[in-house]
């Protein structure tokens, strides 16, 4: 069955990065894209951007450009998202999620999630 | 503010219909995906595209959408619907590869 499991908990300080892992299994790997979303507590989701697991292309929300990395490493069916300069506003639930593309008017569909990863930035 | 505007919260009747909906400039172009949380889970998609819904979501979900507004319709509301609601779809900037949330609606089925 289709499984993506995240990294556990982190605890950052202010200015520091982290970088959140995703395995994905029970699927071909390259066939999908893997989407971030984030969640601060007691708001809604935040979509952060998409990486192309077939090409590694990359589509980042302008919100996030220049603080966000993601990667893949297809010899593990491994995504990742790295946030660097960290600040206290950053605190929240992150999840990744398997996008399966449909018609041109429907998009991705985000069909899969992560259990997500707690990242909380204090000082 | 959010591209895509979702009413903060909706009550309903356990048993009625209840309609959610998400208005956006997006979605007179494209399609809204439906998705559904509970306190302390990952997201789940109940609706995509047109009308669609994923193996095991109950058939009293359905989506629509005219105009600037998409919506979704639970007809007969049951206690295990109730959770945060959000839709999904590209942003305003005309760019087909970004996407945005809208802010999210609380279903209470009382």
């Amino acid at each position: 069955q289709v499984q993506l499991v995240q990294s556990g908990a982190e605890v950052k300080k202010p200015g520091a990065s982290v970088k959140v892992s995703c395995k994905a299994s029970g699927y071909p790997f390259n066939s999908y894209i893997i989407t971030w979303v984030r969640q601060a507590p007691g708001q809604g989701l935040e979509w952060m951007g998409w990486i192309n697991t077939y090409n590694g292309n990359t589509n980042y929300a302008q919100k996030f450009q220049g603080r966000v990395t993601m990667t893949t490493d297809t010899s593990t069916n491994t995504a990742y998202m790295e946030l660097r300069s960290l600040r206290s506003d950053d605190t929240a639930v992150y999840f990744c999620a398997r996008g399966t593309n449909h018609d041109i008017l429907t998009g991705y569909v985000f069909d899969y999630w992560g259990q997500g990863t707690l990242v909380t930035v204090s000082s | 503010s959010s591209d895509l505007s979702q009413d903060p919260a909706v009550s309903v009747a356990l048993g009625q219909t209840v309609r959610i909906t998400c208005q956006g400039d997006s979605l007179r172009s494209f399609y809204a995906n439906w998705y559904q949380q509970k306190p302390e889970q990952a997201p789940v998609v109940v609706i995509y595209g047109k009308n669609n819904r994923p193996s095991g979501i109950p058939d009293r979900f359905s989506g629509s959408r005219s105009g600037n507004t998409a919506s979704l319709t639970i007809t007969g509301a049951q206690a295990e619907d109730e959770g945060d609601y959000y839709c999904h779809s590209r942003d305003s900037s005309g760019n087909h590869l970004n996407w945005v949330f809208g802010g999210g609606t609380k279903l209470t089925v009382l």
